[in-house]
């Protein structure tokens, strides 16, 4: 098996762009998770999903970031317009069955820079 | 607010010696707590883990203690090697819920 699979795998763009930041979990997980990595914050848990469905958003900083999952496949998450602060490492993850303790298997991230 | 506390953002460790990372916890509906491991450019990787029932859960070279009075867990490597060095997450989860709360992680230096 592949792993989780994220691309890019950097991504340098300016204050005011879109940016697209995409996911393919593990073939079987029916749980996708998105995190950010910030030196202050540690891995912050942005949006779950479940069966493609998202449970819970709780952790989308602001309106401009927005995350989707239109089939078992694949994940996109948006930022629109970028800000400097959003500048982090964005990792992917998905899972089993949830709630039975199972191992979540991170991609290798997505290092962003918003200029 | 910090549900889940890593105090030390790095350790330094001579090769062979015990590495000893600290986590501190609030919550006291947290079950589960794990331990994930990351090198540069790569995604954590699991690592070990506890459940609440056990105060101690050993695999190879890494032991995990769980000091629930405490709300206090701390991973163990002996002995350690220059390969041990990364960042160390903890995480806590309770039962029935799918989030894992992640500390801010320790990079762990093994000095060869």
């Amino acid at each position: 098996d592949a792993g989780v699979i994220q691309s890019p795998r950097h991504e340098v763009t300016e204050m005011g762009q879109e940016v697209t930041l995409r996911c393919k979990p593990i073939s079987g997980h029916n749980s996708l998770f998105w995190y950010r990595q910030t030196m202050m914050r540690g891995l912050e848990l942005l949006i779950y999903f479940n069966n493609n469905v998202p449970i819970d958003d709780s952790g989308m900083p602001e309106d401009r970031f927005s995350a989707k999952m239109p089939n078992a496949s694949f994940s996109t998450l948006k930022i629109q317009p970028s800000e400097p602060r959003d500048s982090a490492v964005y990792f992917c993850a998905s899972s089993g069955l949830v709630g039975l303790y199972n191992e979540q298997f991170f991609g290798p991230g997505t290092r962003l820079t918003v200029l | 607010d910090q549900q889940v506390k890593q105090n030390s953002p790095s350790l330094s460790v001579q090769e062979g010696r015990i590495s000893i990372l600290n986590c501190d916890y609030t919550n006291s509906m947290f079950d589960y707590f794990l331990w994930y491991k990351k090198y540069p450019a790569e995604g954590p990787t699991f690592l070990i883990s506890i459940s609440s029932i056990k105060d101690k859960n050993e695999d190879g070279r890494f032991t995990v203690f769980l000091n629930k009075s405490a709300k206090h867990l701390s991973l163990h490597i002996v002995p350690s090697q220059p390969g041990d060095s990364a960042v160390y997450f903890c995480a806590a989860s309770a039962s029935g819920t799918y989030k894992y709360i992640f500390g801010t992680g320790t990079r762990l230096k093994v000095l060869a």
